[in-house]
């Protein structure tokens, strides 16, 4: 099967900073990548798909890149509430692995 | 508004069962693919299963192939998990979600584009 990584797997930074985050899978899983965004307390959110694809509702702020098996996961600017966890996942065959999440906090 | 609510989380014994229900709303159920996703306490997300709209295909993980078995009832519009043999490390917080995506003759491609809140399956003795 397919292992997700990803990294890191936690970073504190500044509001109004630009992150990023890296996910890489052990084979090529061509553009099926997806990510999300958990909430301390909440329910995952689907944040990307398509790899670059955002889903309706999510802030311009977030983008993501990538294909075969490196992505990535961007946050232009920081805000308070992007305070969460995000995870990535794999989608181009059963089973549908996520990756094990960074954290991002504010300083 | 799309809306999807577990129940049948309990405390059970190792070596137990239990079934899982999500009550979905809000959306055409049958003509979407369904998921159970579960999260261990202090844990990341871990896929458990999936199934196709009709039922007809179901995917499961390593973990909890031949354990578990996914179901759906469209005439109700409920997915079911059933859950035996159940061990220390099934213990977790239990989501479905709708799955969005496709299926060609390469097969599924599905992600989860909106998650319930979950029940809360503890196993121990």
């Amino acid at each position: 099967d397919i292992q997700m990584t990803q990294s890191p797997s936690s970073l504190s930074t500044s509001v109004g900073d630009k992150i990023t985050i890296t996910c890489r899978a052990s084979q090529d899983v061509r553009n099926f990548l997806a990510w999300y965004q958990q909430k301390p307390g909440k329910v995952p959110h689907l944040l990307i798909y398509a790899a670059s694809t955002l889903q309706s509702g999510v802030p311009s702020r977030f983008s993501g890149s990538g294909s075969g098996t490196d992505f990535t996961l961007t946050i232009s600017s920081l805000q308070p509430e992007d305070v969460a966890t995000y995870y990535c996942q794999k989608y181009n065959s059963a089973p549908f692995t996520f990756g094990p999440g960074t954290k991002v906090d504010i300083k | 508004e799309e809306q999807l609510l577990e129940s049948g989380g309990d405390l059970v014994q190792p070596g137990g069962s239990l079934r899982l229900s999500c009550a979905a709303s809000g959306f055409t159920f049958s003509s979407y693919a369904m998921t159970w996703v579960r999260q261990a306490p202090g844990k990341g997300l871990e896929w458990v299963s999936s199934i196709s709209g009709s039922g007809d295909d179901t995917y499961y993980a390593d973990s909890v192939k031949g354990r578990f078995t996914i179901s759906r009832d469209n005439s109700k519009n409920t997915l079911y998990l059933q859950m035996n043999s159940l061990r220390d490390e099934d213990t977790a917080l239990y989501s479905c979600a709708k799955v969005a995506g496709y299926c060609s003759s390469g097969g599924c491609y599905w992600y989860f584009d909106y998650w319930g809140q979950g029940t809360l399956v503890t196993v121990s003795s």
